[in-house]
C-alpha cells in the first residue's frame, strides 16, 4: 500500500526553467492538494482539488498550474521556475466520505538558483 | 487576521510529562475541522487527531487529546506522558466549510517546536 507518492525528492532548477511535480495516490480518494512549507513556517495552500476534472486555487497559486485528468494523479507545474519557489513541497490527499484523516506524500526539496 | 494562531514557538517538557501545546482559530462557518499534525525532523507529516466542529466530545487518539472550547476558539492539543520520540514540530490545522466544497483545504498555523527532555 504506497499511499501518496511524490516524485522527485530533491530537484535543482534554473530560474526560468519549467517542470512538473508528480503525486500519485492509490487509496481512491476524492480530494487531493499541493502545500508549499518555507523555513520555519507552517504549509501554504497552492492548489487543491475535490474530484477529476475539478481544480482551484489556494492562498499562493501563482507561478503555479495544476490538472486532475484521473483520481490518482495531481501533477503541480512550475511555469518559469523562481528563486522564491525554493520550498519543500507535500502533495496530500483524503477521503470523500469517512474518516478526516489527511494523508501526505514525502515532499519534495526544490531549490530554485 | 491569522486563521490559526499557534502562541508558542518552543515548548519543553520533561519525559513522561503532560504538555498542552495551543491553538486558537478564527472562522465565521458553522461547519468546520480542526487537526492537529507531527513533523519530526524527517519531514513527513503525521497526523495525530482531528475533531470536527459539531462532535461533542473532546477527540481522544492514544496519549493524544484535543481540548475543544468552540466559544472560545481553541483547539488544544494534550500529549499525556511525553516521550522522547516526541520531540517534533506540532502544526495545528483548520478545514473551512463543509467537506464536500473544502476537500482537503487546509489552513495551518506556524507550529510550536516541542522537545522532550529525559
Amino acid at each position: 500500500n504506497a499511499g501518496v507518492t511524490q516524485t522527485p525528492k530533491f530537484q535543482v532548477l534554473k530560474t526560468g526553467q519549467s517542470m512538473t511535480l508528480q503525486c500519485a495516490q492509490d487509496m481512491n480518494h476524492e480530494y487531493m492538494s499541493w502545500y508549499r512549507q518555507d523555513p520555519g513556517m507552517g504549509l501554504r495552500l497552492i492548489h487543491y482539488s475535490v474530484g477529476a476534472g475539478i481544480t482551484d486555487q489556494g492562498e499562493v497559486p501563482n507561478g503555479y498550474n495544476v490538472s486532475r485528468s484521473t483520481t490518482e494523479d495531481f501533477p503541480l507545474r512550475l511555469l518559469s521556475a523562481a528563486p522564491s519557489q525554493t520550498s519543500v513541497y507535500f502533495c496530500a490527499s483524503s477521503r470523500g466520505q469517512g474518516s478526516e484523516k489527511l494523508f501526505f506524500g514525502s515532499g519534495t526539496q526544490l531549490s530554485v538558483l | 487576521a491569522q486563521k490559526i494562531t499557534q502562541t508558542q514557538p518552543g515548548m519543553f517538557v520533561q519525559e513522561k510529562e503532560a504538555v498542552t501545546l495551543d491553538c486558537t482559530y478564527d472562522t465565521s462557518d458553522q461547519s468546520y475541522g480542526l487537526f492537529w499534525y507531527k513533523q519530526p525532523s524527517s519531514g513527513e507529516m503525521i497526523f495525530l487527531i482531528y475533531q470536527g466542529s459539531y462532535d461533542e466530545q473532546n477527540a481522544t487518539e492514544g496519549r493524544y487529546s484535543l481540548n475543544f472550547q468552540k466559544a472560545r476558539k481553541s483547539a488544544n492539543l494534550v500529549i499525556s506522558a511525553s516521550q522522547l520520540g516526541d520531540s517534533a514540530m506540532y502544526f495545528c490545522a483548520m478545514r473551512e466549510g463543509r467537506r464536500e466544497t473544502s476537500g482537503s483545504r487546509l489552513t495551518f498555523g506556524e507550529g510550536t517546536q516541542l522537545t522532550v527532555n529525559p
